[in-house]
């Protein structure tokens, strides 16, 4: 079976600061995405970066990077000069390639930015 | 943008009674429909996955006759919760897939369900 774990339910750093959320997961898949998604109090679930497993570069948007460590089945989230908007739930998830492609979400980390 | 409209955003009904929460896709074709319940403070849990015009394959423990999906046409699918209890109110969520090519799920606005 897939897991995923987040092992960091919350977390806090002042804004305009860097803060890492860290993801591993367990799979016997080779080709898989990884995702990271952004819930904030308002629920609606947002994607924030997408990794592609056979792709050896990190994915960068804007802010938000990650580090991918594939034979250590790790996919951390960096967020660099954090902002109040940030504030949120974050979930690592994945799907396989294969099957019904459902995804797989970690229990999430609750970030917040303190002003 | 692919684009999940999720309806109604809330609803309070009465024990013993039924209630229907639609997801439309409104500018590409959902596949493949997922459905997703959410306590809070906790993560998504799913419930069971759609496929346009099959039947609904359902999670380990959840009940295929309280939560019946509907999934009939490429842009709706629905999730009927038949004689509601107050420990079916949750936070539920649809999240859509396109077809091959789009690979991304997008996700409904949720629904807050309270049973009373």
């Amino acid at each position: 079976a897939q897991t995923v774990t987040q092992s960091q339910p919350e977390m806090s750093v002042q804004e305009a600061e860097t803060v890492t959320l860290s993801c591993t997961y367990d799979t016997s898949e080779n080709n898989y995405y990884l995702f990271w998604y952004k819930q904030p109090p308002s629920r609606q679930m947002i994607l924030v970066i997408r990794q592609e497993a056979y792709k050896q570069q990190n994915a960068t948007e804007n802010r938000f990077s990650v580090n991918f460590q594939k034979a250590a089945k790790s996919f951390s989230l960096k967020i660099s000069d954090s902002q109040l908007g940030d504030t949120a739930m974050y979930f690592c998830a994945f799907p396989p390639l294969s099957g019904n492609e459902k995804l797989t979400f970690g229990t999430g980390t609750r970030l917040t930015i303190i002003p | 943008g692919a684009v999940v409209s999720q309806h109604p955003s809330w609803v309070i009904c009465k024990s013993g009674t039924s209630v229907k929460i639609e997801c439309r896709s409104l500018d590409f074709q959902a596949t493949t429909m997922f459905w997703y319940r959410q306590f809070p403070k906790q993560s998504l849990m799913l419930m069971a996955t759609s496929n346009e015009g099959s039947k609904a394959t359902y999670e380990q423990g959840v009940e295929k006759d309280k939560f019946l999906i509907n999934h009939a046409s490429l842009t709706l699918s629905t999730l009927t919760v038949t004689s509601a209890h107050p420990e079916d109110s949750s936070f539920y969520i649809c999240s859509a897939r396109g077809s091959r090519g789009n690979y991304g799920y997008t996700f409904g606005s949720g629904t807050r369900l309270t049973v009373v």
